[in-house]
């Protein structure tokens, strides 16, 4: 089945540095490659998602980077800011469609 | 409602009892997930349904998880002789279709004594 890995599982930059998170997936077949934010106590919300027909995509500070041949995708946050400190998760779709998630990683903005 | 339903948000119980946990998710939504996470960990898939098919199982730990989705809509996780290791939240999603984005519940925190 799907397994997503996800690094670094802890991240601390300093206010206004970029922070970049890595995720590999083992599917081939996997399309679909959302990013997910958790503040703390609150619920994972969808930041930024990318397909395989695209190679980057960006949504004004955020980024996300896909290599279909090398299977991995990339996270890229510009310009952090305190409010960006959460949890921020990587998924991959498998060939059964379900949405596997990666391990997670804590990022900390340094002010 | 306007967003996905979980509920009780939290739940205290005694190792050995049963437990159901509800999630409505947005009307019109096919696809519905629940996953688990545990204190400071990541999401743990459990469980898709999606339309008529019959669901994805096979993230359950164990057979004493259960879940079913009713009129395909409401589901329950059931999970039968709690042990403590069963403590965390538990995560309902759902999306329009096969892939896209999840709406997520608040989860159910679940306490086993």
């Amino acid at each position: 089945g799907e397994n997503v890995e996800q690094h670094p599982s802890t991240l601390s930059v300093q206010e206004g540095d970029s922070a970049v998170i890595k995720c590999t997936y083992s599917d081939s077949a996997s399309n679909y490659f959302p990013w997910y934010k958790q503040e703390l106590g609150k619920r994972p919300q969808l930041i930024i998602d990318i397909r395989s027909n695209v190679g980057e995509k960006k949504d004004q500070r955020i980024a996300v980077t896909l290599n279909k041949t090398a299977k991995h995708f990339s996270l890229h946050i510009t310009e952090t800011q305190p409010e960006d400190s959460a949890v921020y998760f990587c998924a991959a779709d498998s060939s059964a469609s379900k949405i596997i998630f990666g391990s997670g990683t804590r990022l900390s903005i340094r002010p | 409602g306007a967003g996905v339903s979980q509920s009780p948000s939290n739940k205290v119980t005694e190792k050995g009892k049963d437990v159901e946990l509800r999630c409505d998710p947005i009307s019109g939504h096919t696809a519905l997930y629940w996953y688990r996470q545990s204190l400071g960990q990541g999401l743990e898939f459990l469980i898709y349904f999606q339309g008529n098919s019959a669901p994805d199982k096979s993230g359950l730990p164990s057979d004493r998880f259960s879940a079913e989705r009713t009129g395909g809509s409401v589901s329950t996780l059931t999970i039968q002789r709690t042990q403590q290791e069963d403590s965390a939240v538990y995560l309902c999603a759902s999306s329009v279709g096969m892939t896209g984005e999840l709406f997520f519940g608040e989860g159910s925190r679940l306490t086993v004594l």
